[in-house]
């Protein structure tokens, strides 16, 4: 399971933060991959990046955010973190933590969403 | 990037009825590296099908899905009342990952 959490609000130019806590699964495990994903009306379903760890931890971005984005883990809590600098109007969006289905780049597991409006 | 389009962009059916949906993408998909996802209003998404055709865990058999290089398809072979809801596409053949714009499953 995936609990989200992180402030509904963003002033423009700030900086947009939401975790995600994972329960039921590692963030560290060998084949899990954790994903943040937003939806807007205007853009859609975005993929906006992701981390996993294998031997070390990587992480890769989308590039429509990549200069802006920076998704982070925290083994002693078991949770992702994603955040997005520098925001505009156009980053108010539902933003969603999701797990790899293993073996795959589906999602089978979605946390329930953070709706952030970046407005002033 | 691996444009997906999905058609028609509503569909209105009664239950009991079979739906159709299409996923087309711009650049063949990877292995049929396709997945299918329905979202009801409020909820996120909810992972039906991937490898184009594997049914995930807990997805009813009415739920079936088909193709392979740009042209795939999502059949729910007789329409509960809980099946009208929005269904997107998404492929993870190749980076960045995509969705479609989803198809809206209505009551007629």
């Amino acid at each position: 399971q995936l609990q989200q959490s992180g402030p509904g609000l963003v002033k423009p130019s700030q900086t947009l933060s939401v975790t995600c806590a994972i329960s039921g699964d590692s963030v560290s495990s060998n084949s899990g991959v954790w994903n943040w994903i937003r939806q807007s009306p205007s853009r859609g379903l975005e993929w906006l990046g992701r981390t996993y760890y294998r031997s070390k931890w990587s992480n890769d971005y989308a590039v429509s955010v990549k200069s802006r984005i920076s998704i982070n883990s925290d083994t002693s809590k078991n949770q992702i973190s994603l955040q997005l600098n520098s925001v505009t109007p156009e980053d108010t969006a539902v933003y969603y933590c999701a797990r790899d289905l293993p073996g795959t780049d589906s999602f089978d597991i979605w946390g329930q969403g953070t709706m952030v409006t970046v407005s002033s | 990037e691996n444009v997906l389009t999905q058609s028609p962009g509503t569909l209105s059916l009664s239950p009991g009825e079979r739906a159709t949906l299409s996923c087309r993408a711009s650049q063949s998909v990877s292995r049929s590296y396709l997945a299918w996802y329905q979202q009801k209003s409020g909820q996120a998404p909810r992972l039906l099908i991937y490898g184009a055709s594997s049914r995930a865990t807990g997805i009813p058999d009415r739920f079936s899905g088909s193709g392979s290089g740009t042209d795939f398809t999502l059949t729910i072979s007789r329409l509960e009342p809980e099946d009208f809801a929005v269904y997107y596409c998404q492929q993870y053949g190749s980076f960045p990952l995509t969705f479609g714009p989803g198809t809206k499953v209505d009551i007629k």
